[in-house]
């Protein structure tokens, strides 16, 4: 079983509300992601969490706050969001960080928009 | 940082012929992962190649990983409307788990 699970599948938010994103694998694996995608474009690097603590914050805004309750479980927080925030976000795990060989196994993504 | 360089960006064709895309760095990766993406979709993953020279076939997608591990290619035989997709290349991951994407090469197989 290779599957990683989002909800939502699609949100809309104004730009005052707060929101949250949630993530979960029964992998077992330690090292989770976070990444936006906009249309056509790869997918960017958000946050690496590597056994439930936060190892890469690629210069993300405070406007997105992450956390990783448990080892399965990996939430995105959204709160006074942008229009160009409006993307496709990708939540993905592998096993372990570190290990050159380490497979990463996307979810299926939430729509945002925001208004 | 470690460049990858995906083309082509857009391949349009018939049902029923075949395609190739490449993805090529000047900097050697440990490993290389293949990703097919559709619309609203997250990528799925297709293939981990990880030795130099190293061939792996999926049914009519055939991978294979340049003897120096800084190149890969993808080649799809016999291409069906099912195969349409945003095609991704990956390399790495680094120590730090992040991954190398390449731009990625928009499929459309017209029947």
């Amino acid at each position: 079983d290779t599957e990683v699970t989002q909800t939502p599948k699609h949100l809309v938010m104004g730009m005052t509300n707060k929101k949250s994103l949630k993530c979960e694998q029964h992998m077992g694996h330690r090292a989770m992601y976070w990444y936006k995608q906009k249309a056509k474009k790869p997918p960017e690097l958000m946050f690496v969490y590597s056994y439930e603590k936060l190892s890469i914050n690629e210069s993300v805004p405070s406007r997105f706050s992450p956390e990783c309750p448990n080892s399965s479980l990996l939430n995105l927080h959204l709160h006074a969001l942008q229009p160009e925030d409006s993307a496709l976000y990708l939540c993905a795990s592998s096993q372990v960080t570190g290990l050159a060989t380490q497979t990463q196994y996307f979810g299926p993504g939430t729509r945002l928009l925001v208004l | 940082t470690q460049l990858l360089e995906q083309s082509p960006q857009f391949l349009s064709i018939q049902e029923g012929e075949n395609l190739t895309v490449y993805c090529n760095s000047s900097s050697v990766f440990s490993s290389l992962q293949w990703y097919r993406q559709e619309p609203g979709e997250g990528p799925v993953l297709l293939v981990t190649v990880v030795t130099g020279g190293e061939v792996k076939k999926l049914k009519r997608l055939t991978f294979q990983f340049g003897d120096a591990r800084k190149d890969s290619s993808l080649h799809i035989t016999a291409a069906q409307p099912g195969d349409t997709g945003l095609y991704l290349c990956a390399g790495g991951p680094d120590s730090w788990g992040k991954l190398q994407f390449g731009a990625g090469t928009q499929v459309v197989v017209t029947p």
